[in-house]
């Protein structure tokens, strides 16, 4: 099955500017999903398809994807934005199968 | 207002079953895809299972394969997922997931609280 490959921690000062990575064949057919999640608990979607938003997810956060690397942006960091971030995708077979990054600790200076 | 409440966690022997529930309510059950994800202690996402919005196509992580099985219930508004043979590493919180899609994808915008699963003698 494909694999998902995220940087284990990226830090940012406040108010500047942080991309979060992630890397695989599975993302030359599929588009990535973003979701954050603070400790103790359940994960939030931030964004998905090209580069859509829930609603009530700051426009701070912007998604991108180039070649097999898609990425998550947030534009001018908040102390709330420090979390972890997994991306995720389908499998590149097609199957019914996910597949999700091992995670970025984002750490918000 | 979207819930999807898990349940049936707890602590079990390995080689033991367990059968996990997830509730489901605020929005139309039978529409939507739904999933099974799960985080053992300290670690990181790991999708586990995942059935369209008519139990048409099911998916499993390899890990589970064989092991696990998806089902869903319209008239009661559940997802379950029933583990068979559970080994010390099938310890974790499961997850319940909402799809934003009726068959498959990757974009699950709701999430239960989890319950938890430990395996363990």
């Amino acid at each position: 099955s494909s694999e998902l490959t995220q940087d284990p921690a990226v830090s940012v000062a406040l108010g500047q500017t942080v991309r979060i990575t992630c890397q695989g064949d599975s993302l030359r057919s599929y588009y990535a999903s973003w979701y954050q999640q603070k400790p103790g608990q359940a994960p939030v979607l931030v964004i998905f398809g090209k580069n859509s938003r829930p609603s009530g997810i700051p426009d701070r956060f912007s998604g991108s994807s180039s070649g097999n690397t898609a990425s998550l942006t947030i534009t001018g960091a908040q102390a709330e934005d420090e979390a972890d971030y997994y991306c995720n995708s389908r499998d590149s077979s097609g199957n019914p199968h996910v597949v999700f990054g091992g995670g970025t600790k984002l750490t918000v200076l | 207002e979207v819930q999807l409440v898990e349940s049936g966690g707890g602590l079990v022997q390995p080689g033991r079953s367990l059968r996990l529930s997830c509730a489901a309510s605020g929005f139309t059950f039978d529409d939507y895809a739904m999933h099974w994800v799960r985080q053992a202690p300290g670690k990181g996402l790991e999708w586990v299972s995942g059935i369209s919005w008519n139990s048409g196509s099911v998916g499993y992580a390899d890990s589970v394969k064989g092991r696990f099985t998806i089902s869903r219930d319209s008239a009661k508004n559940s997802l379950y997922l029933q583990m068979n043979s559970l080994r010390a590493e099938d310890t974790a919180l499961y997850y319940c997931a909402k799809d934003i899609r009726s068959g498959w994808s990757q974009e699950f915008d709701y999430w239960g609280q989890g319950t938890l699963v430990t395996v363990s003698s």
